[in-house]
């Protein structure tokens, strides 16, 4: 167990509909990113949030937009779905940024778009 | 920008025997982290090893030890007698130093490199 923790574990949705995905660091963890994992596009970065502030957007859709609140855990909004957003969704927590604490990933939530 | 190269889609071991897994990467930063993420057949990433760029000494877990060249740019895996709980996907993945407040710290992952150990 990594400390880590996700919500929900399994999401099946239609298209055109909208989604929330939440990621709850390990405890102390200031810095939590967003990863995406499908089959045609592999492991990818999405986006990165620092004690509250946006840091870094890797290769996220318009259509997708995060957040990460005063008590750190992170939200990644999802919408207009399409059917290519299937994937499986992960977040990790770090200490922070600048050094090279290890990133410890959340268990991941599937998301099937029908 | 950085890329991650793992050339072996699909490698298989015998139990309690040894196997290696392949890594190259490409990037100009002299100051930088490599790693090693497992993904079992339950799909969570678990860290298997680290190693940061400026240590010329190898790092080692148990089981699982490193050959880091950096002029080759290559990080290869080593596991030594091979477990069945050892089956899974195995990422490596590079990260760039990032000086605080600056840089973020993503990681930038190979395609895997499925593990099969063979009873």
């Amino acid at each position: 167990d990594s400390g880590v923790t996700q919500t929900p574990k399994h999401l099946i949705t239609a298209t055109g509909q909208r989604v929330t995905l939440r990621c709850s660091p390990r405890s102390g963890d200031l810095s939590v990113y967003w990863y995406q994992q499908s089959l045609d596009q592999g492991l990818q970065f999405l986006i990165h949030y620092y004690n509250g502030e946006e840091r870094a957007k890797g290769n996220i859709l318009e259509r997708f937009s995060a957040q990460q609140f005063p008590d750190l855990h992170s939200e990644l909004n999802l919408s207009s779905l399409e059917l290519g957003d299937s994937a499986l969704y992960f977040c990790a927590s770090s200490v922070a940024p600048g050094s090279m604490y290890e990133q410890y990933f959340g268990p991941g939530t599937r998301l099937t778009v029908t | 920008a950085q890329t991650v190269t793992q050339s072996q889609p699909e490698m298989s071991v015998q139990e309690a025997e040894t196997v290696t897994l392949s890594c190259t990467y490409d990037t100009s930063e002299s100051n930088y982290y490599l790693f090693w993420y497992k993904q079992p057949p339950s799909r969570q990433m678990i860290l298997v090893i680290r190693q940061e760029a400026y240590k010329q000494q190898n790092a080692t877990e148990n089981r699982f030890s490193v050959n880091f060249q950096k002029a080759a740019k290559s990080f290869s895996l080593k596991i030594s007698d091979s477990q069945l709980g050892d089956t899974a996907m195995y990422f490596c993945a590079f990260m760039k130093h990032g000086r605080y407040g600056g840089a973020t710290n993503k990681l930038i992952f190979g395609t895997g490199t499925l593990l099969a150990v063979q009873p």
